[in-house]
């Protein structure tokens, strides 16, 4: 079955700490991409990688931090410079970079304490 | 950059009743998604339909990307259909970012 994981589902965190978000897809895509979004909001792209070793910032990168060694995998950090981080995180791909259709994970419900 | 719009923002519905929901855009576009938000928040796909007219059982789509406009249909309203839609586009100025509408949420009534 091909699609996107994301883990863990849900995640709490103490302030001042890191903290990294799993995306794995197993679609043979090459984009890839993390968006946020808050309660009653829509999204906004955090991160995204066209490609293996290429990564790109969003329109709201600071405080994040990726990584992208491998074609099926895109992990998130959320740093402790982030002020704001409690969100729902969602990670998507596509065959190209914007282009085709996208599909998302199940997502992430981050909580900081 | 291109500006997307959802209206309307909220819709309350009857069980049976039918819907339209419009995403207007600023710019012309070679992608455009409409995506429904269930109340877990995963987001499932509903149309890749950067022009022309799709069906899907009690859903149906159009855009006509000469006048920057799409319309998501759906017809006798379930329960289950509640949630949030969402209209991405691609912009062909912005070929890099896939930009998200704030969506309309539907709330439907049993």
């Amino acid at each position: 079955d091909g699609g996107i994981t994301q883990s863990p589902k849900y995640l709490f965190r103490k302030e001042g700490q890191n903290v990294t978000l799993s995306c794995e897809q197993n679609l043979n895509h090459d984009a890839m991409y993390w968006y946020r979004q808050d309660p009653g909001q829509g999204l906004r792209l955090i991160y995204y990688s066209q490609i293996v070793n290429d990564f790109q910032k969003g329109d709201i990168a600071e405080g994040y931090s990726v990584s992208r060694e491998k074609k099926e995998s895109f992990p998130l950090t959320v740093t402790s410079a982030q002020k704001n981080p409690t969100a729902f995180y969602l990670c998507a791909s596509s065959i190209r970079l914007a282009g085709g259709e996208v599909f998302f994970g199940p997502g992430t419900r981050l909580t900081v304490l | 950059g291109i500006q997307v719009e959802q209206s309307p923002p909220d819709l309350i519905l009857q069980e049976g009743a039918n819907s339209t929901l419009r995403c207007n855009f600023s710019d012309s576009v070679n992608n455009l998604q409409w995506f429904h938000q269930n109340p877990w928040g995963q987001l499932i796909n509903l149309f890749y339909i950067p022009s022309g007219t799709k069906q899907n059982g009690r859903l149906s789509a159009t855009t006509v990307a000469t006048e920057r406009y799409s319309l998501l249909y759906i017809s006798s309203s379930q329960t289950t259909d509640s949630g949030v839609y969402f209209c991405a586009v691609v912009s062909t100025s912005s070929a890099s970012k896939i930009i998200f509408g704030s969506g309309t949420r539907l709330s439907i009534r049993p």
